[in-house]
């Protein structure tokens, strides 16, 4: 069965960098494109970024672009959220999701607080 | 990018059927066929009921339907259970620039 698989979250600085991971089992995870969403505790989803299948294609939602980046290795079924110039609004639970234009499949999360 | 617009809350009774719509523009929900709806139980991750305006994934019951009118998407659920308690959202592709929009979600209450 599809596993995903997120880590890296944890307490930063304003200002600083961090990187999610998001470890994928149980599908062919060359053929699939890849999502990252959050959601502030209390509040909505947030789309936040999405890979294509092969890399070929990267989008980002405005309020992430130039501080966010998604990639992907295949080598390791893994794909990442690089974040920086973090801000306290960045606090949230950040999902990895598996799909095309859908979330088919979603990990447990990963909270990051962003915090002085 | 602003949200697709969701009524903050809904309710009904076990047994019976309500709606959930989610409106936007010509430029999501009215121009492509990419809604889908998430179902969110407190603490847990969302789970997907519905992709491509109606279609169901494996395992999910024939009391979720879909539907779409214009700009506005409606989520359709049947013969309320309690378990159906939860928070719904719904997403579409949207174009110019390419992205993806939730709704800002809407909370199911069985009463």
């Amino acid at each position: 069965q599809v596993e995903l698989v997120e880590s890296g979250g944890g307490v930063v600085q304003p200002g600083r960098s961090l990187r999610l991971s998001c470890a994928a089992s149980g599908f062919t995870f060359s053929n699939s494109g890849m999502h990252w969403v959050r959601q502030v505790p209390g509040k909505g989803l947030e789309w936040v970024a999405t890979i294509s299948y092969d890399a070929s294609k990267i989008y980002y939602a405005d309020s992430m672009r130039g501080r966010f980046a998604i990639s992907r290795d295949t080598s390791k079924n893994t794909v990442y959220l690089q974040m920086t110039s973090l801000r306290p609004e960045d606090t949230a639970v950040y999902y990895c999701a598996k799909g095309g234009w859908s979330f088919d499949n979603w990990g447990q999360g990963t909270r990051v607080t962003v915090s002085s | 990018q602003s949200a697709l617009t969701q009524p903050a809350s809904v309710s009904g009774s076990p047994g019976q059927s309500i709606t959930i719509s989610c409106t936007g523009t010509i430029n999501d929900v009215g121009g492509f066929n990419y809604v889908s709806w998430y179902r969110q139980h407190p603490g847990k991750a969302p789970n997907l009921i519905l992709y491509d305006v109606s279609k169901r994934p494996s395992g999910v019951p024939n009391r979720f339907s879909g539907s779409k009118s214009g700009n506005t998407a409606s989520l359709t659920i049947s013969g309320l259970q309690a378990d159906d308690e939860a928070d719904y959202y719904c997403n579409s592709y949207r174009s110019t620039p390419t992205s993806l929009v939730f709704g800002g979600g809407t909370k199911l209450t069985v009463l």
